[in-house]
């Protein structure tokens, strides 16, 4: 079994810049997540998706980014004009619909480093 | 308020010696669940335990067991028989009002516990 597949691993870029992460779910999960984990600190939910609908997004989604799960199977998220603030481990995690516990499971991460 | 609290930045343990780590969590929901992961070097988020609000048992899980407080508030992760590979930081989560489809997260700032040899 495939666990959750995030690509880059890492990716550094200068302010200004966008750039965008993929990130692929275990195949049979039909819930998807994005969170951002910041230096010494537990990951931030961002957004979810069940299958291609963006159910539920944080305030710490800002304009500037986008999250897209267009056929219900891997998603991407974009920043834009990235800040350095944006400088952060970046998670995906998915879920089986599968009973109230629905455990959600993580990705590698990929590592942004904005300069 | 922080939804989740884990106060011990930092534990050490001997190897083959249980530890304890605490968590305490915020909540008005009557109905949520707890989470435990652990996160090593390679940052990779493993999934370890869960607790729903309803269960009338302490989960265990192997090696992890949770000491689940409702009344205190708190969930606390028992590790028996540590081995060097539990060496990594633990994170507590909780997802709140589970019975409304709310999906996301709320971690604690997470503990790094160091087994010694």
């Amino acid at each position: 079994d495939t666990g959750v597949s995030q690509d880059p691993r890492h990716k550094i870029t200068k302010r200004g810049q966008n750039v965008t992460f993929r990130c692929d779910p275990i195949s049979e999960h039909n819930r998807l997540y994005w969170y951002r984990q910041t230096l010494g600190q537990g990951p931030e939910f961002l957004t979810y998706f069940q299958n291609e609908a963006q159910l539920e997004k944080s305030r710490l989604l800002s304009d500037r980014f986008s999250a897209e799960r267009p056929k219900g199977s891997f998603s991407t998220l974009e920043i834009q004009r990235t800040e350095q603030g944006d400088s952060a481990m970046y998670l995906c995690a998915s879920s089986l619909a599968q009973g109230a516990r629905d455990t959600q499971y993580f990705g590698p991460g990929t590592r942004l480093t904005v300069l | 308020a922080q939804k989740i609290t884990q106060t011990q930045p930092g534990m050490f343990v001997q190897e083959k010696e249980a530890v304890t780590l605490d968590c305490t969590y915020d909540t008005s929901d009557p109905s949520y669940g707890l989470f435990w992961y652990k996160q090593p070097s390679s940052g990779e988020m493993i999934f370890l335990i869960y607790q729903g609000s309803y269960d009338q048992q302490n989960a265990t899980e192997g090696r992890y067991s949770l000491n689940f407080q409702k009344a205190r508030k708190s969930a606390n992760l028992v590790i028996s028989a540590s081995q060097l590979g539990d060496s990594a930081m633990y994170f507590c989560a909780m997802r709140e009002a589970m019975d409304t489809g709310r999906r996301a997260l709320t971690f604690g700032s997470g503990t790094r516990l160091q087994v010694q040899p």
